[in-house]
């Protein structure tokens, strides 16, 4: 079992360019997470996808946009971006039923605006 | 915001217990107590979690007092590897319901 991976590790973007991140989810689970880590602080909440739909979201702009897959894999879409928007990506998968719902989380994609 | 209050900082010394408070006051029925850690530039890895019964599995156990008001994270012989930022998280136990992060405690073991 790979568990949750993420790609690309690393990337450097310039201000206002768009990126786009990638996850594939635990054998098993149909739900993504994805969660930004400022230098410092917790996660934050971005967004979750479950059955290729947006099902719950946080407190980030409508510049942040995700896509899930038949396959539950995900991505994570970033327009217009900012210099603030330089954190550390992190996708977590989940089951959203059964015995065992606690989310795992990947490596995570770091990210830096210049 | 995060539910529940942690120290900042801790250290404990290799070999050792280590002992890792949360209180969670305001705690719901329905609600869980999660800990994850997250080891440097590492994304965070599931501990252990429990609803009011102490828990216990191969990484470490989990104690909640009776009235679920706070509980303590238990490392029973602490390594260097263990040395991470541990968070504790209250959350119903569903799929769907995202985890919220406070700071967490920054556990140092030192040799």
């Amino acid at each position: 079992d790979a568990g949750v991976t993420q790609s690309p590790t690393h990337l450097i973007k310039t201000r206002g360019q768009q990126v786009t991140l990638r996850c594939s989810p635990k054998s098993g689970h149909d739900t993504v997470s994805w969660y930004q880590q400022a230098l410092g602080q917790g996660p934050q909440f971005i967004f979750q996808y479950y059955e290729e739909e947006e099902r719950q979201r946080g407190n980030f702009p409508d510049r942040f946009s995700g896509h899930q897959f038949p396959n539950y894999s995900s991505e994570l879409n970033v327009n217009a971006l900012l210099l603030g928007d330089s954190a550390l990506y992190l996708c977590a998968s989940s089951r959203i039923t059964g015995k065992n719902t606690e989310a795992f989380f990947g490596q995570g994609t770091r990210l830096t605006v210049v | 915001d995060a539910k529940t209050t942690q120290p900042p900082s801790m250290d404990c010394a290799e070999g050792r217990a280590a002992n890792l408070p949360c209180n969670h006051s305001t705690i719901s029925g329905n609600e869980y107590v999660y800990w994850y850690r997250q080891i440097h530039s590492q994304g965070p890895q599931y501990i252990i979690h429990g609803l009011k019964n102490n828990e216990t599995n191969e990484m470490a156990s989990l104690i909640i007092t009776e009235d679920r008001k706070s509980s303590t994270l238990i490392l029973p012989h602490a390594t260097l590897r263990d040395t991470a930022v541990y968070y504790c998280i209250v959350r119903p136990d569903s799929g769907n319901t995202p985890l919220v992060f406070g700071k967490g405690t920054r556990l140092s073991v030192i040799a």
